[in-house]
């Protein structure tokens, strides 16, 4: 294991669900991330916490809403998703934001919404 | 134009070959560049980083930075199947921000 752990692996959806996405890293980190990974397309960065508080929110669509209760812990709230929004959801952290190459990934969860 | 140019591949190469792996960049300013390894079902791993132009070695891997053209490069020597993986490069943006190439997706046949 990595040290950042993702919940749950795999998810289908449908477009009314709500349901939520976890990340849970046991590093000392201070910054966390989440990611969405869509095939031969660059990562797409969505949201970063820093020390529990919200620094970037990337003109992410309101469906997705995060929450970070404390420095080890990362939440992606879903709600009226659409098909497009399928994808590999990634959370990442780091020691703090801009640590290069200081970046650890979770598995990931698939997402699949129907 | 991307920031960050990366072809998705596949690249399907024998076992043992010499594997190059590519990505252009746009801005010059760019000065961190990383190399990451995804296997499948995984996330994203620091393979190696390099500042600035130059080489970099780590046993059967080199990153390689060529500045004036804004190119930079990982060679995988003696590949083996065990490679197999799609490899992500990546640059730091001036906020310090990881600004990502597409990824290539790396078979290594026995």
């Amino acid at each position: 294991e990595t040290g950042v752990t993702q919940t749950p692996r795999h998810l289908v959806m449908g477009m009314t669900n709500k349901k939520s996405l976890k990340c849970e890293q046991h590093l000392g980190h201070n910054a966390m991330y989440w990611y969405k990974q869509s095939a031969k397309k660059p990562l797409e960065l969505m949201f970063v916490y820093n020390f529990k508080e919200q620094t970037e929110n990337n003109s992410v669509p309101s469906r997705f809403s995060p929450e970070c209760p404390n420095s080890s812990h990362l939440f992606l709230h879903l709600h009226t998703l659409q098909p497009e929004d399928s994808a590999l959801y990634l959370c990442a952290s780091s020691t703090r934001t801009g640590a290069f190459g200081g970046y650890t990934f979770g598995s990931g969860t698939r997402l699949t919404v129907v | 134009q991307k920031e960050v140019e990366q072809d998705p591949g596949p690249l399907s190469v024998p076992e043992g070959a010499i594997v190059s792996l590519n990505c252009t960049y746009s801005n010059s300013a760019f000065q961190y560049f990383m190399w990451y390894r995804q296997y499948s079902r995984k996330g994203p791993e620091l393979l190696m980083y390099t500042y600035s132009s130059g080489n970099k070695e780590d046993g059967r891997f080199t990153a390689q930075v060529d500045k004036s053209s804004k190119y930079i490069s990982l060679f995988i020597r003696d590949s083996q199947p065990s490679d197999s993986a799609t490899y992500l490069c990546a640059t730091l943006d001036s906020n310090y921000q990881l600004i990502w190439g597409a990824g290539t997706k790396l078979i290594i046949k026995p």
